[in-house]
């Protein structure tokens, strides 16, 4: 139980383009999700805390405009950024929590999506 | 400030015993989380610890002393396939997990 998908695994575009990221929730209904940003070598970086049906709460340094979380359903997020420019190249992940006992539910992930901005 | 601290990198051999180290610091506590991440890959769920003590769990297990902001990974007949980063991660009084940097295990034959 507990799976997430995120999709796609793999981005290669333009510099510009405009890249959306979906997470689900599998077998669960999610009420909160995360986006984190990884660059090589480095720990997970929370970008941002969404939960169904509200606006994110952006963590400080990370532009809301540039990187729009939805959380429009409990089994669905989606990470789009817009116009995206080669320092934006890194691993993105999310996770999920469910509905019951939040506090105390470890985070399940997606596998991760690797964007790579030319 | 909220700080988590464990160890850059590990070497072990296979089929020994290793022991990751984390220490942290943070504006309230609930729980701490480990997991393994392999290269290029998301991070997987190995443990979690709210009361003092041992968790056992097959080859691992986590240990946690609140009282000294401490906590270790313990695993057990090493396999190869147990390189990687492992992530120290607390829940504080927000509930919002703050990572460690991670610990990168190596495991030689």
């Amino acid at each position: 139980g507990a799976v997430v998908s995120q999709h796609p695994s793999w981005v290669i575009c333009k510099s510009g383009t405009s890249v959306k990221i979906e997470c689900r929730s599998l077998d669960f209904q999610a009420t909160t999700m995360f986006w984190y940003r990884q660059f090589p070598k480095q720990s997970l970086m929370l970008m941002a805390t969404s939960n169904e049906g509200s606006k994110a709460t952006y963590e400080q340094g990370v532009e809301k405009d540039k990187f729009l979380i939805n959380h429009a359903s409990l089994t669905l997020s989606t990470l789009t950024v817009t116009s995206a420019h080669p320092e934006d190249s890194s691993f993105y992940i999310c996770s999920a929590i469910g509905t019951e006992e939040a506090q105390s539910q470890p985070q399940h992930f997606g596998d991760g999506t690797r964007l790579s901005i030319l | 400030g909220q700080n988590i601290d464990q160890p850059t990198e590990m070497t072990a051999t296979e089929g020994a015993i290793v022991q990751i180290n984390c220490t942290y610091q943070t504006s309230g506590f609930n729980g701490l989380f480990w997991y393994q991440q392999h290269a290029g890959e998301a991070p997987t769920f190995l443990s979690y610890n709210v009361l003092d003590g041992l968790e056992e769990k097959g080859r691992f297990s986590s240990f946690l002393s609140r009282s000294k902001g401490y906590s270790y990974l313990l695993l057990k007949e090493l396999q190869m396939k147990d390189s990687a980063s492992y992530l120290c991660a607390v829940s504080d009084s927000n509930y919002q997990l703050i990572w460690g940097a991670g610990t990168k295990l190596i495991i030689k034959p």
